[in-house]
């Protein structure tokens, strides 16, 4: 168990739903970096929140939302959905994100 | 901007063999470098990191990995391996400064025969 706490694991939802996936953080950590990893994209950088604000976005699309709440554990709404959105959606946590990130196992999205 | 070239989307070995996983990253500033390690359907597990002071440096199971500037390289490297190291492995690099993301390699598949 590396702290870091995703649900749900898996997701099958139709195309033009939209999801939300959670994310609680490794206790102490204030940033949360989400990232999709897909077959033909890899792992790519989706946004960052620290302490509740976001700090830097990547290939993060429209569609795509997130936040991070008080509480420190956030959030990544997917909207409008598209078969091409299935992936891997990972959730990673640090105290800052310059010594490495720790990982969550993940949540499955198949979008059918 | 960043990036990591992991060469080989596949390496094959044998039980004992030495393992060797190549990485080369490019970047503007002094980087910090990463190795994470994926077992099937898990999250990425943090094998080793380098950021500053010695070039050489050693991770968990056994891999160790060594900053070569010159080469801008990084390359993974365990000196026998255990079929327990089957498994997806990525090198990432951040910036040595503020918040920054890591940004991936595309990942090697390590695949160990007996």
């Amino acid at each position: 168990d590396s702290g870091v706490t995703q649900t749900p694991k898996h997701l099958i939802t139709a195309t033009g739903q939209r999801v939300t996936l959670r994310c609680s953080p490794r206790s102490g950590d204030l940033s949360v970096y989400w990232y999709q990893q897909s077959l033909d994209q890899g792992l790519q950088f989706l946004i960052h929140y620290y302490n509740g604000e976001e700090r830097a976005k990547g290939n993060i699309l429209e569609r795509f939302s997130a936040q991070q709440f008080p509480d420190l554990h956030s959030e990544l709404n997917l909207s409008s959905l598209e078969l091409g959105d299935s992936a891997l959606y990972f959730c990673a946590s640090s105290v800052e994100g310059l010594y490495g990130y720790t990982f969550g196992s993940g949540t499955r999205l198949t979008v059918v | 901007a960043q990036s990591v070239t992991q060469l080989g989307s596949h390496v094959s070995v044998s039980e004992g063999a030495l393992v060797l996983l190549r990485c080369n990253y490019s970047s503007s500033v002094p980087p910090y470098l990463f190795w994470y390690v994926q077992y099937p359907n898990q999250g990425l597990q943090l094998l080793l990191k380098y950021t500053t002071g010695a070039t050489l440096v050693k991770g968990i199971n056994g891999f160790e990995a060594e900053f070569k500037k010159s080469e801008t390289s990084f390359h993974l490297t365990k000196p026998s391996a255990h079929m327990s190291d089957a498994a997806e492995y990525f090198c990432a690099v951040s910036e040595s400064t503020g918040f920054q993301k890591l940004v991936f390699g595309t990942g090697t598949r390590l695949l160990v025969s007996p």
